[in-house]
């Protein structure tokens, strides 16, 4: 079956705090994708990475970092989080980085108060 | 830069009766259009792909796409309360490359 699990699914932290998203997938894809969606915004792309350790900014990049050290593994990572990176990030995972179909896991809901 | 509208932003229909959503893109070189369904607090899934002019179906669910036009369609037959959700539609090709630019969303509800 194939699957993108995103860990944890609820998280709530202090603004300041550091914030590390993890998500795996099980389809040997080689691209992977972070993106974070906010109401009247839509999905907003953070970074995307290609393979491991080729990762590039997406168009909001600013006050993430991503680590991708396994192809199944890429992790979103927020040093110091900010209140208004409140929101919910989702993880994707694609063939290659062409024009294959996404597919997503279920979310990470985050709270930063 | 691609833009992707949706409309309408809300959408009831009864059950049975027929759903029609709506997207417009701004590059009519874009050639990758797909349409995502996601149900509250999950993640979205695949309904229906198309990459030219003309009608795709996937069991209820068919797109219509016209380039001229800038416009790509959803309809839903029969559709059911289980298919109440956020239905989204995103656009790749073109000026943006492979990346899917994805419109803001309808929510459809089906009422019993």
């Amino acid at each position: 079956d194939m699957k993108v699990t995103q860990m944890p699914r609820y998280l709530i932290k202090r603004m300041g705090e550091n914030v590390l998203l993890e998500c795996g997938q099980d389809m040997s894809h080689e691209t992977m994708y972070w993106y974070r969606q906010d109401p009247g915004l839509g999905l907003q792309l953070i970074y995307i990475s290609y393979d491991v350790d080729s990762n590039s900014e997406g168009d909001i990049p600013k006050g993430y970092r991503v680590s991708r050290k396994k192809r199944e593994h890429f992790s979103l990572i927020l040093d110091s989080a900010k209140t208004n990176q409140t929101s919910v990030y989702f993880c994707a995972s694609s063939l290659s980085g062409g024009q294959n179909t996404l597919y997503f896991g279920a979310g990470t809901r985050l709270s930063v108060l | 830069q691609q833009k992707v509208q949706q409309s309408p932003e809300s959408l009831t229909v009864s059950e049975g009766a027929m759903a029609s959503l709506n997207c417009t893109f701004s590059d009519g070189t874009s050639n990758n259009f797909r349409w995502y369904r996601q149900h509250s607090a999950k993640g979205l899934e695949v309904l229906v792909s198309i990459f030219s002019d003309g009608e795709k179906e996937e069991g209820r669910f068919t797109a219509h796409l016209n380039r001229a036009n800038l416009h790509v369609s959803l309809h839903i037959r029969e559709p059911q309360p289980s298919d109440s959700a956020v239905y989204l539609c995103a656009v790749s090709g073109g000026s943006s490359g492979n990346k899917l630019i994805f419109g803001i969303g309808t929510l459809l509800s089906v009422k019993p």
